[in-house]
């Protein structure tokens, strides 16, 4: 069975804390992502990566980073956190064929991260 | 620009009722569209997966409907349940040069089903 997991569903850090979210996912899958997600605004691209050691910025990267060092995991620091990033995160993954066709987007089960 | 729009953005039927959910946007170049179901709290899950040449997709009580021409995409849920209420999200992704592999998402319709 397709899983995405994240290593956290909930998590409270405090202010100027530098917070480090997991996902790992288990189909080979080159394609990784992370998305914020919050009400009346959708889910937002920060970070993705189509392949080992790559990454992109996504629309709002700013306060975030990443790293990918393997293939089945993609990690997202937040490397002083602050209130306005709380937050629900969202990791998926995905695969591009040759022919250019992506796959379908595998999510994990989101972490919710609370910046007290 | 890149854009998917939705529309209602909530949405309130009772069960057993139909109800359509519309998606406009403007991605292009245009590999497929997905709609996502996601209930609170989880991450989203895919219903239903549309090409550029396809223009009907049937998924249980769940129909979506693509016109590649104008855009414009709709699901369309019969005999709702209750099960059904959640956040479904239009997601359109890119085919080439800048949107190759990119997923551009809608802000979501919320639909509550009552009894």
């Amino acid at each position: 069975d397709v899983k995405v997991t994240q290593s956290s569903r909930y998590l409270v850090k405090r202010t100027g804390e530098k917070v480090f979210l997991e996902c790992v996912q288990d189909m080979d899958h080159e394609n990784m992502f992370w998305y914020r997600q919050d009400p009346g605004l959708g889910l937002r691209l920060i970070y993705f990566s189509y392949d080992v050691k790559m990454k992109e910025k996504g629309d709002i990267p700013e306060g975030y980073s990443v790293s990918r060092e393997k293939k089945e995991r993609f990690s997202l620091i937040l490397e002083s956190a602050s209130t306005n990033q709380t937050s629900m995160y969202l990791c998926a993954s995905s695969l591009t064929l040759r022919t250019g066709v992506d796959t379908e987007a595998f999510f994990g089960q989101g972490t919710r991260l609370t910046v007290v | 620009k890149n854009q998917v729009e939705q529309s209602p953005q909530s949405l309130i039927i009772l069960e057993g009722k139909n109800c359509t959910l519309q998606c406009n946007y403007t991605v292009s170049p245009f590999s497929n569209l997905r709609w996502y179901k996601q209930d609170t709290g989880r991450g989203p899950v895919s219903l239903t997966i549309m090409t550029f040449s396809e223009n009907t997709k049937s998924n249980g009580r769940y129909t979506a409907t693509l016109d590649a021409d104008t855009k414009q995409s709709s699901l369309h849920i019969t005999a709702s349940q209750l099960s059904d209420s959640a956040s479904y999200i239009c997601v359109v992704s890119g085919n080439r040069g800048s949107t190759l592999g990119r997923l551009y998402f809608g802000r979501g319709t919320q639909l509550t089903v009552w009894p």
